[in-house]
């Protein structure tokens, strides 16, 4: 069974950092892209950023370039989220999805929440 | 950049009705890159279809994907009472629609 299950959220002041962890389990981690996706309360669903399987292709949402870093270890089947020079608008509900050649998204995790405020 | 638009906002109807779904992109889009994700309250979104027209695993007959270039629309066919949800289309590499609610009349 694919088990995707997030953690590192909390609240964090405004310019401060946090980084979030995805442990995957019940498939091939190093044979997936993977990807980072966000929810602020009340609202839809925004992508945030992805990675190939071997970690040479990154892409980022326009709004976290230069803040925020995706990275990979495929020998501990985790994915990382590092978000640094964090914004109040950067508060949200992030989940990990399995990216399917970055043609979707067919599983997601229970997401974790991320508060940044002061 | 492109831009999807859903419609309607809301769609209010009651179980055992067809409920049609649509999704606009600002630009035509590939086909094999269009999906569609549900999403009920206090949960993650699950994959219902990808390449624009194709069942993800183990979801019902009673949902269908159709469309293509800057056209999609998501159909179903016979709302059950755990189809009441928000349902989002995404372009990969774009953002996401902003949702269309299902709710009950």
């Amino acid at each position: 069974e694919v088990q995707l299950v997030e953690s590192g959220g909390g609240l964090v002041q405004p310019g401060g950092s946090l980084r979030l962890s995805c442990a995957a389990s019940g498939f091939t981690f190093s044979s997936y892209w993977m990807s980072w996706v966000r929810q602020a309360p009340g609202k839809g669903l925004e992508w945030v950023a992805n990675i190939k399987q071997d970690g040479s292709e990154k892409y980022y949402v326009d709004s976290v370039k230069g803040r925020f870093t995706i990275s990979r270890d495929n020998a501990k089947n985790s994915l990382y989220l590092q978000m640094n020079s964090l914004r109040a608008e950067d508060t949200a509900v992030y989940y990990c999805a399995r990216d399917v050649d970055t043609a979707m998204l067919d599983y997601w995790g229970q997401g974790t929440l991320v508060t940044v405020s002061s | 950049e492109i831009v999807l638009t859903q419609s309607p906002g809301t769609l209010s109807l009651s179980p055992g009705e067809r409920a049609t779904l649509s999704c606009r992109a600002s630009q035509s889009v590939s086909s094999s890159y269009l999906a569609w994700y549900q999403q009920k309250p206090g949960q993650a979104p699950r994959l219902l279809i990808y390449g624009a027209s194709s069942r993800a695993t183990g979801i019902p007959d009673r949902f269908s994907g159709s469309g293509s270039g800057t056209d999609f629309t998501l159909t179903i066919s016979r709302l059950e009472p755990e189809d009441f949800a928000v349902y989002y289309c995404q372009q990969y590499g774009s953002s996401f629609g902003p949702g269309t609610k299902v709710d009950i009349k």
